[in-house]
């Protein structure tokens, strides 16, 4: 079974829509991470979370909002989509070892179509 | 805020040798890491550098240059299935990861 799995795998929507994108996991990792990732833009970070209390805001947070229901589930919204956040969506997680630099694991990916 | 360059394309034979570069500037450094993406797949850790030098996982290897804000993905033997996308990223202090915008590679015969 997959460590971190995300829902729906593809999803066609049309303009103003909201949608909610969802990532569980089972590796019992605290920090949990939602991804951007656009053609030749490598992958921006939307929002994060360090624990189930913890939100942050990433580079690109505009547009989205994030709900961590627990240490395992970490959603990310689109309240009113809009065509340029067509995109592929990666959720991850990683552990807290105390060292500067955690391995990330990453889910399978959202493909998101905004019509 | 950080930022981070490396090649678009790279194209190499089968069975040869390729290095991926990758400069970056950040407000703090611990360290540099490297991503590979096959298409339609998920980012995959493939090595982290917090200390000059090279270290060696297989036929992959990472080096590190603290003082010249510099590192390189060394792949050795290249085999088709090395085609895939690689990203450098640094972790900026207690932040996540920023990437790189990716370098493609294309193993040909």
């Amino acid at each position: 079974d997959a460590d971190v799995t995300q829902t729906p795998r593809n999803r066609i929507t049309k303009t103003g829509k909201r949608i909610m994108l969802e990532c569980s996991q089972t590796k019992g990792h605290d920090r949990m991470y939602w991804y951007r990732q656009d053609p030749g833009l490598g992958l921006r970070l939307i929002y994060y979370s360090f624990d189930v209390k913890d939100i942050n805001k990433g580079e690109i947070s505009d547009g989205y909002s994030v709900s961590r229901q627990a240490q395992a589930k970490f959603s990310l919204s689109l309240e009113s989509a809009i065509p340029n956040q067509t995109a592929l969506y990666f959720c991850a997680t990683s552990d807290f070892t105390g060292s500067s630099y955690n391995e990330q694991f990453f889910g399978p990916g959202t493909r998101l179509t905004v019509l | 805020g950080q930022s981070l360059e490396q090649p678009s394309e790279v194209t190499a034979v089968e069975g040869a040798i390729v290095q991926i570069n990758c400069t970056y500037q950040t407000s703090g450094f611990y360290g540099l890491s490297w991503y590979q993406q096959h298409d339609g797949g998920a980012p995959t850790f493939l090595s982290y550098n917090a200390l000059d030098g090279l270290e060696e996982t297989g036929r992959f290897s990472s080096f590190l240059s603290r003082s010249d804000s510099y590192g390189y993905l060394l792949l050795q033997e290249l085999q088709m299935k090395d085609s895939a996308s690689y990203f450098c990223a640094v972790p900026a202090g207690g932040t996540p990861l920023v990437f790189g915008k990716g370098t493609r590679l294309s193993v040909i015969a």
